[in-house]
């Protein structure tokens, strides 16, 4: 019940093209769902933030859409870049402590 | 302001030694978070500190794995008699108190157990 699926494993996408992550969950008091980009040899940076009380939020080029009744949330980067190239990595959270994180997705921008 | 830092950024040591990772945390933040990172997975939870106190252990793989955390700042991760599958990346994060969500990571100490 503390899984977070993530797909794709990896994903290639041509420049200025849409990328979308997915991330499932079972467990219902999850209450905030991060999303995290990671360069190699760095750690996990903060990209973009949800909480269950909202469908969608943007931020620049990225948005997270979530559903709840689906217990499914996305990340689409809009306009992709080379510099995004990066692994991405879904978690969850219900209680603002520990983190579950999904498996990652490795996302290659193509110039 | 600083980061988180982590210390060392490479470890290397012989099976069965023992191993101290550092942790220092954003000022200011009161809670830190342990994780570690196997090669090409996910992030995998160890345990946290709020304040100099551990509410949550639970993701500590073994008792060869310990924690502390002094002065409300520095946590140092142990790891007793390391075996092979110890070798991973280690990762810190820091928040401003247990509760806040938004955790910020340092950049992990990769260890390797030979």
């Amino acid at each position: 019940q503390q899984q977070v699926k993530q797909s794709p494993q990896s994903l290639i996408v041509q420049k200025g093209g849409i990328s979308i992550i997915n991330c499932a969950y079972e467990n219902t008091a999850f209450d905030y769902f991060p999303w995290y980009q990671q360069f190699p040899g760095k750690g996990p940076a903060l990209l973009i933030a949800i909480r269950p009380d909202v469908s969608e939020k943007k931020e620049g080029r990225f948005t997270i859409s979530f559903n709840k009744s689906a217990k499914q949330f996305s990340l689409h980067i809009m306009d992709s870049q080379p510099g995004d190239s990066a692994t991405y990595f879904c978690a969850a959270s219900n209680s603002g402590n520990k983190l579950v994180f999904g498996a990652g997705t490795i996302l290659r921008v193509k110039s | 302001g600083a980061g988180v830092s982590q210390s060392p950024s490479n470890k290397v040591t012989e099976k069965g030694k023992d191993v101290e990772l550092r942790c220092d945390p954003i000022s200011g933040h009161t809670a830190l978070y342990w994780y570690r990172q196997r090669l090409g997975q996910g992030l995998e939870f160890l345990i946290y500190f709020q304040g100099n106190s551990a509410p949550d252990k639970s993701g500590l793989p073994s008792d060869r794995f310990s924690a502390e955390r002094t002065g409300e700042s520095v946590s140092t991760l142990t790891i007793q008699r390391t075996q092979q599958e110890d070798s991973a990346v280690y990762l810190c994060a820091s928040s401003l108190w247990a509760g806040s969500y938004e955790q910020y990571f340092g950049p992990g100490t990769r260890l390797t157990v030979t």
